[in-house]
Protein backbone atom coordinates (compact mmCIF):
# COMPACT_ATOMS: atom_id res chain seq x y z
CA UNK A 1 0.00 0.00 0.00
CA UNK A 2 1.54 3.89 -1.00
CA UNK A 3 1.93 5.73 2.00
CA UNK A 4 1.56 8.91 -0.08
CA UNK A 5 -1.82 10.46 0.41
CA UNK A 6 -3.92 12.47 -2.01
CA UNK A 7 -6.56 14.34 -1.87
CA UNK A 8 -9.15 14.55 -3.08
CA UNK A 9 -9.60 11.41 -5.38
CA UNK A 10 -11.75 13.19 -7.79
CA UNK A 11 -12.47 17.11 -8.73
CA UNK A 12 -14.05 18.84 -11.07
CA UNK A 13 -13.54 22.10 -11.49
CA UNK A 14 -14.81 24.83 -13.91
CA UNK A 15 -12.30 27.28 -15.79
CA UNK A 16 -12.59 30.41 -13.23
CA UNK A 17 -12.58 28.54 -10.07
CA UNK A 18 -9.65 28.12 -7.63
CA UNK A 19 -9.30 24.83 -6.46
CA UNK A 20 -6.22 22.70 -4.52
CA UNK A 21 -4.94 18.89 -4.67
CA UNK A 22 -3.01 18.01 -1.27
CA UNK A 23 -0.61 15.40 -0.75
CA UNK A 24 0.64 13.96 2.27
CA UNK A 25 3.78 11.57 3.62
CA UNK A 26 4.84 10.45 6.50
CA UNK A 27 8.01 8.04 5.04
CA UNK A 28 10.57 11.29 6.45
CA UNK A 29 11.17 12.24 2.65
CA UNK A 30 12.98 15.23 1.68
CA UNK A 31 12.02 15.34 -2.07
CA UNK A 32 8.23 15.55 -3.18
CA UNK A 33 7.21 15.60 -6.94
CA UNK A 34 4.41 16.86 -8.93
CA UNK A 35 3.66 14.46 -12.25
CA UNK A 36 0.84 15.15 -14.50
CA UNK A 37 -0.50 12.06 -16.65
CA UNK A 38 -2.61 12.00 -19.56
CA UNK A 39 -4.55 9.05 -20.86
CA UNK A 40 -2.63 6.23 -21.84
CA UNK A 41 0.51 8.00 -21.79
CA UNK A 42 3.45 7.75 -19.27
CA UNK A 43 3.58 10.86 -16.36
CA UNK A 44 5.22 14.02 -17.06
CA UNK A 45 6.67 15.48 -14.21
CA UNK A 46 6.16 19.01 -13.11
CA UNK A 47 7.47 20.06 -9.64
CA UNK A 48 10.37 19.00 -7.42
CA UNK A 49 10.81 19.94 -4.03
CA UNK A 50 14.52 19.65 -2.22
CA UNK A 51 13.99 20.35 1.31
CA UNK A 52 10.44 22.45 0.52
CA UNK A 53 12.60 24.51 -1.84
CA UNK A 54 11.63 24.12 -5.20
CA UNK A 55 14.60 22.48 -7.55
CA UNK A 56 12.81 21.56 -10.42
CA UNK A 57 10.09 23.77 -12.10
CA UNK A 58 9.52 21.97 -16.16
CA UNK A 59 7.86 24.81 -17.45
CA UNK A 60 4.73 24.52 -16.09
CA UNK A 61 1.94 27.16 -16.60
CA UNK A 62 1.63 29.53 -14.25
CA UNK A 63 -1.87 28.20 -13.34
CA UNK A 64 -0.49 25.90 -11.41
CA UNK A 65 1.36 26.62 -8.36
CA UNK A 66 3.32 24.72 -6.00
CA UNK A 67 3.63 24.93 -2.72
CA UNK A 68 5.36 23.17 0.21
CA UNK A 69 3.98 23.91 3.60
CA UNK A 70 6.72 21.41 5.37
CA UNK A 71 8.60 18.50 5.12
CA UNK A 72 5.31 16.05 4.52
CA UNK A 73 2.94 18.38 2.72
CA UNK A 74 2.60 19.47 -0.73
CA UNK A 75 -0.10 21.24 -2.56
CA UNK A 76 -0.71 21.95 -5.62
CA UNK A 77 -2.82 25.36 -6.40
CA UNK A 78 -4.90 25.42 -9.69
CA UNK A 79 -6.33 28.63 -11.07
CA UNK A 80 -7.75 29.54 -14.60
CA UNK A 81 -7.35 26.22 -15.94
CA UNK A 82 -8.30 25.15 -19.22
CA UNK A 83 -10.57 21.57 -20.30
CA UNK A 84 -6.93 20.41 -22.19
CA UNK A 85 -5.50 20.67 -17.87
CA UNK A 86 -7.82 17.53 -17.16
CA UNK A 87 -5.48 14.26 -16.15
CA UNK A 88 -4.38 12.63 -13.68
CA UNK A 89 -2.16 14.55 -10.86
CA UNK A 90 0.34 12.45 -8.87
CA UNK A 91 2.63 13.07 -6.39
CA UNK A 92 5.34 11.24 -5.19
CA UNK A 93 8.19 11.34 -2.67
CA UNK A 94 11.48 10.23 -2.17
CA UNK A 95 14.79 9.96 -0.24
CA UNK A 96 17.52 11.52 -2.08
CA UNK A 97 19.10 8.41 -4.53
CA UNK A 98 16.32 6.16 -3.89
CA UNK A 99 13.34 5.26 -5.22
CA UNK A 100 10.47 7.49 -5.64
CA UNK A 101 7.12 6.33 -4.35
CA UNK A 102 3.92 7.59 -5.55
CA UNK A 103 0.44 8.15 -4.57
CA UNK A 104 -3.11 7.20 -5.73
CA UNK A 105 -3.56 10.11 -7.22
CA UNK A 106 -6.01 12.83 -8.17
CA UNK A 107 -8.47 12.51 -11.22
CA UNK A 108 -8.94 16.20 -12.64
CA UNK A 109 -11.58 17.36 -15.06
CA UNK A 110 -11.91 21.03 -15.99
CA UNK A 111 -15.22 21.91 -17.46
CA UNK B 1 19.77 12.47 -22.71
CA UNK B 2 18.29 9.38 -21.37
CA UNK B 3 15.46 7.61 -22.73
CA UNK B 4 13.78 4.51 -22.16
CA UNK B 5 12.06 1.87 -24.73
CA UNK B 6 9.68 -0.60 -24.27
CA UNK B 7 7.67 -2.79 -26.23
CA UNK B 8 4.17 -1.28 -27.51
CA UNK B 9 1.23 -2.98 -26.59
CA UNK B 10 -1.30 -4.64 -25.84
CA UNK B 11 -0.19 -7.48 -24.70
CA UNK B 12 -2.84 -10.10 -24.39
CA UNK B 13 -2.23 -13.26 -23.06
CA UNK B 14 -4.48 -16.15 -21.62
CA UNK B 15 -4.36 -16.88 -17.69
CA UNK B 16 -1.09 -18.86 -17.08
CA UNK B 17 1.08 -18.02 -20.12
CA UNK B 18 4.16 -16.64 -19.80
CA UNK B 19 4.57 -13.04 -20.01
CA UNK B 20 7.67 -11.07 -21.28
CA UNK B 21 7.39 -7.15 -21.54
CA UNK B 22 10.66 -5.88 -23.34
CA UNK B 23 12.45 -2.79 -22.00
CA UNK B 24 15.77 -0.92 -23.55
CA UNK B 25 17.45 2.07 -21.85
CA UNK B 26 19.64 4.54 -22.99
CA UNK B 27 21.80 6.51 -19.95
CA UNK B 28 24.94 7.64 -19.00
CA UNK B 29 26.90 7.13 -15.96
CA UNK B 30 24.91 4.01 -13.94
CA UNK B 31 21.02 4.25 -13.62
CA UNK B 32 18.80 2.54 -11.15
CA UNK B 33 16.08 0.47 -12.98
CA UNK B 34 12.61 0.29 -12.12
CA UNK B 35 9.24 -1.49 -13.30
CA UNK B 36 6.16 0.38 -11.93
CA UNK B 37 2.56 -1.43 -12.54
CA UNK B 38 -0.91 1.32 -12.83
CA UNK B 39 -4.00 -0.71 -12.55
CA UNK B 40 -7.18 0.46 -13.79
CA UNK B 41 -8.07 3.94 -12.36
CA UNK B 42 -5.03 3.79 -9.45
CA UNK B 43 -1.91 5.48 -9.60
CA UNK B 44 1.67 3.80 -9.84
CA UNK B 45 2.88 1.01 -8.16
CA UNK B 46 6.57 0.21 -7.71
CA UNK B 47 6.83 -3.37 -8.68
CA UNK B 48 10.36 -4.58 -8.83
CA UNK B 49 13.97 -3.05 -9.34
CA UNK B 50 17.17 -3.32 -9.54
CA UNK B 51 20.21 -0.75 -8.85
CA UNK B 52 23.91 -1.88 -10.29
CA UNK B 53 24.56 -4.41 -13.71
CA UNK B 54 23.31 -7.95 -12.96
CA UNK B 55 21.13 -6.94 -10.07
CA UNK B 56 17.60 -8.77 -10.22
CA UNK B 57 14.55 -7.63 -9.02
CA UNK B 58 11.54 -9.76 -8.09
CA UNK B 59 8.37 -9.13 -6.64
CA UNK B 60 5.07 -10.99 -6.85
CA UNK B 61 6.05 -13.81 -9.58
CA UNK B 62 7.63 -10.73 -12.15
CA UNK B 63 11.24 -10.74 -12.03
CA UNK B 64 13.46 -8.44 -14.46
CA UNK B 65 17.51 -8.74 -14.47
CA UNK B 66 19.65 -5.76 -14.87
CA UNK B 67 21.59 -6.56 -18.11
CA UNK B 68 24.41 -3.80 -18.41
CA UNK B 69 25.99 -5.37 -21.54
CA UNK B 70 22.45 -5.39 -23.91
CA UNK B 71 21.30 -2.33 -21.80
CA UNK B 72 17.51 -4.09 -21.00
CA UNK B 73 15.72 -4.46 -18.25
CA UNK B 74 12.99 -7.26 -19.50
CA UNK B 75 10.22 -7.80 -16.91
CA UNK B 76 9.25 -11.57 -16.84
CA UNK B 77 6.38 -13.46 -15.51
CA UNK B 78 6.54 -17.17 -15.67
CA UNK B 79 2.41 -17.70 -15.16
CA UNK B 80 0.23 -14.57 -15.84
CA UNK B 81 -3.39 -14.34 -14.20
CA UNK B 82 -6.11 -12.23 -14.81
CA UNK B 83 -5.60 -10.10 -11.78
CA UNK B 84 -1.94 -8.89 -13.57
CA UNK B 85 -3.91 -6.79 -15.89
CA UNK B 86 -2.55 -3.21 -15.41
CA UNK B 87 -0.39 -0.79 -17.49
CA UNK B 88 3.22 -1.59 -16.97
CA UNK B 89 5.94 0.99 -17.47
CA UNK B 90 9.87 0.33 -17.02
CA UNK B 91 11.79 3.78 -15.92
CA UNK B 92 15.04 4.32 -14.63
CA UNK B 93 16.69 7.44 -12.78
CA UNK B 94 19.17 9.57 -13.06
CA UNK B 95 22.76 9.40 -10.81
CA UNK B 96 21.29 11.23 -8.04
CA UNK B 97 18.35 9.32 -8.24
CA UNK B 98 16.06 12.74 -8.20
CA UNK B 99 14.38 12.46 -11.76
CA UNK B 100 12.47 9.16 -13.59
CA UNK B 101 12.34 8.74 -17.12
CA UNK B 102 9.83 6.83 -18.22
CA UNK B 103 9.36 4.24 -21.04
CA UNK B 104 5.79 4.58 -23.27
CA UNK B 105 4.42 2.02 -20.95
CA UNK B 106 2.49 -1.37 -22.16
CA UNK B 107 -1.09 -2.33 -21.36
CA UNK B 108 -1.14 -6.02 -20.41
CA UNK B 109 -4.67 -8.19 -21.11
CA UNK B 110 -5.22 -11.07 -19.28
CA UNK B 111 -7.84 -13.14 -20.43
CA UNK B 112 -9.58 -16.04 -18.62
Amino acid sequence: DTEVTQTPKHLVMGMTNKKSLKCEQHMGHRAMYWYKQKAKKPPELMFVYSYEKLSINESVPSRFSPECPNSSLLNLHLHALQPEDSALYLCASSQFGNTIYFGEGSWLTVV
Amino acid sequence: GDSVTQMEGPVTLSEEAFLTINCTYTATGYPSLFWYVQYPGEGLQLLLKATKADDKGSNKGFEATYRKETTSFHLEKGSVQVSDSAVYFCALSDNAGNMLTFGGGTRLMVKP
